[in-house]
């Protein structure tokens, strides 16, 4: 089973602040098949990234996600008060058999 | 619109089963459209976790840990996809999450990532 190990466990910013999130992957993720996705009380779960890099239909150009093999980043450029929420990576490229990580919660500084 | 909904009790009982309903609309289960329906549970605090995927061709597929308490079915007509879980813990309360699974081409074959959530329901065990 790959295990995704997320960092940092809360990171605290303010709007306009810049966020990088990581992921790091206990084992090589097959094709670069990880994706992010934003949960927020109430919402459904959005995914912003799929395939390490490729942004979701109607996802903010400010969301951007890299890496490949273990290693894996998505960076929120400006932070807009509704970026605040918990993020997690899940890795599909196992699948069916899916895992995620443990989740960063971006808050408010 | 791709949404989903999931239904279900919100309260069941130890050693019962539990039935999950998930309605969808804008897409469907049929061999033109090769999307899949996943479920998702999360416990406040914890990472979630997948417990089981049915495809446009009926294969099934479940989280190992808790393949023998899953059944997961569809039925194309009405745009639903039950999962059943049975012997029901108090470990078991969490949010289910019925989640519509696409076809990823990542080159050399397709991977299936989850795109669109419905909302959740919330399942307590007491």
């Amino acid at each position: 089973e790959t295990v995704l190990t997320q960092s940092p466990g809360t990171l605290s910013l303010s709007p306009g602040e810049r966020a990088t999130l990581s992921c790091r992957a206990s084992q090589s993720v097959s094709a670069n098949c990880l994706a992010w996705y934003q949960l927020k009380p109430g919402h459904a779960p959005r995914l912003l990234i799929y395939g390490a890099s490729l942004r979701a239909t109607g996802v903010p150009d400010r969301f951007t996600g890299s890496g490949s093999g273990t290693d894996f980043i998505l960076t929120i450029s400006r932070l807009e008060p509704e970026d605040f929420a918990v993020y997690y990576c899940q890795q599909y490229g196992s699948s069916p058999m899916y895992t995620f990580g443990q989740g960063t919660k971006l808050e408010i500084k | 619109q791709v949404s989903l909904r999931e239904s279900g009790p919100a309260l069941v009982k130890p050693t019962q089963t539990l039935t999950l309903t998930c309605t969808f609309s804008g897409f469907s289960l049929t061999p033109s459209t090769h999307m899949c329906v996943s479920w998702i549970r999360q416990t406040p605090g914890k990472a979630p976790e997948w417990l089981a995927r049915i495809d446009w061709d009926d294969d099934k597929y479940y989280n190992s840990s808790l393949k023998t308490r899953l059944t997961i079915s569809k039925d194309t007509a009405k745009s639903q996809v039950v999962l059943t879980m049975t012997d029901m813990d108090p470990l078991d309360t969490a949010t289910y999450y019925c989640v519509r699974t696409a076809p990823h081409d990542a080159g050399s074959r397709y991977y299936f990532y989850m795109d669109v959530w419905g909302r959740g329901t919330t399942v307590a065990v007491s």
